[in-house]
């Protein structure tokens, strides 16, 4: 059974840099067949899609925070990891990563999610 | 960006009853469409891809239609652990969601 658990610091001050990984087991994460992505959830709020990545490094991110995202992928670890700089209030939310499933790409596995609060 | 148009925001409804949500695309998505339940704290589960396909393991009652720009989807008999919020999501390049429909019991 495939799973997934995100980690990372719960607290990040503003300005700075968020940083999460997520650990896939139960599968590996260089399967030709599957992209790899993190979406947030701000308290209360609906669902954003944050960026995705294939095993290769190719990305692709939401344009609204492309400037301030990077996605990498270490398929000897079979992790991938979210950067977020310039971080503010607004970035606090539960962060998930979750797998693509080609070609209409709904996320078919989930991590359990990790609240990241941005304050000082 | 393809907008999606997800109605109602939120409803109420009983045990038994027939629930419909609806999603409109900006744009014709063909069938790259889906749709996910999320309970309170936890993690968003697929249900339905591709618009009408039922994905493994879920309830019967829970189904999908649409294609092009208007999907609709369907709970056919509401029961107790149905309440949570339910989101579309659409694929045309770039996977983006719609606002959820905060479904609840009467």
């Amino acid at each position: 059974q495939l799973q997934l658990q995100e980690s990372g610091p719960g607290l990040v001050k503003p300005s700075e840099t968020l940083s999460l990984t997520c650990t896939v087991s139960g599968g590996s994460i260089s399967s030709s067949s599957y992209y790899w992505g993190w979406i947030r959830q701000p308290p209360g709020k609906g669902l954003e899609w944050i960026g995705s990545i294939y095993y290769s490094g190719s990305t692709y991110y939401n344009p609204s925070l492309k400037s301030r995202v990077t996605i990498s992928v270490d398929t000897s670890k079979n992790q991938f990891s979210l950067k977020l700089s310039s971080v503010t209030a607004a970035d606090t939310a539960v962060y998930y990563c979750a797998r693509l499933r080609p070609p209409t790409h709904p996320f078919d596995y989930w991590g359990q999610g990790t609240l990241v609060t941005v304050s000082s | 960006d393809i907008q999606m148009t997800q109605s109602p925001s939120s409803l109420s409804a009983s045990v038994g009853d027939r629930v419909t949500i609806t999603c409109q695309a900006s744009q014709d998505i063909s069938n790259y469409l889906n749709w996910y339940q999320q309970k309170p704290g936890k993690a968003p589960k697929l249900l339905i891809y591709d618009a009408s396909n039922l994905e493994t393991g879920v309830p019967s009652r829970f189904s999908g239609s649409g294609s092009g720009t208007d999907f609709t989807f369907t709970i056919s008999s509401l029961q107790p652990e149905d309440i949570a919020t339910y989101y579309c999501q659409q694929y045309d390049n770039l996977p983006f969601f719609g606002g959820g429909t905060k479904v609840e019991i009467k």
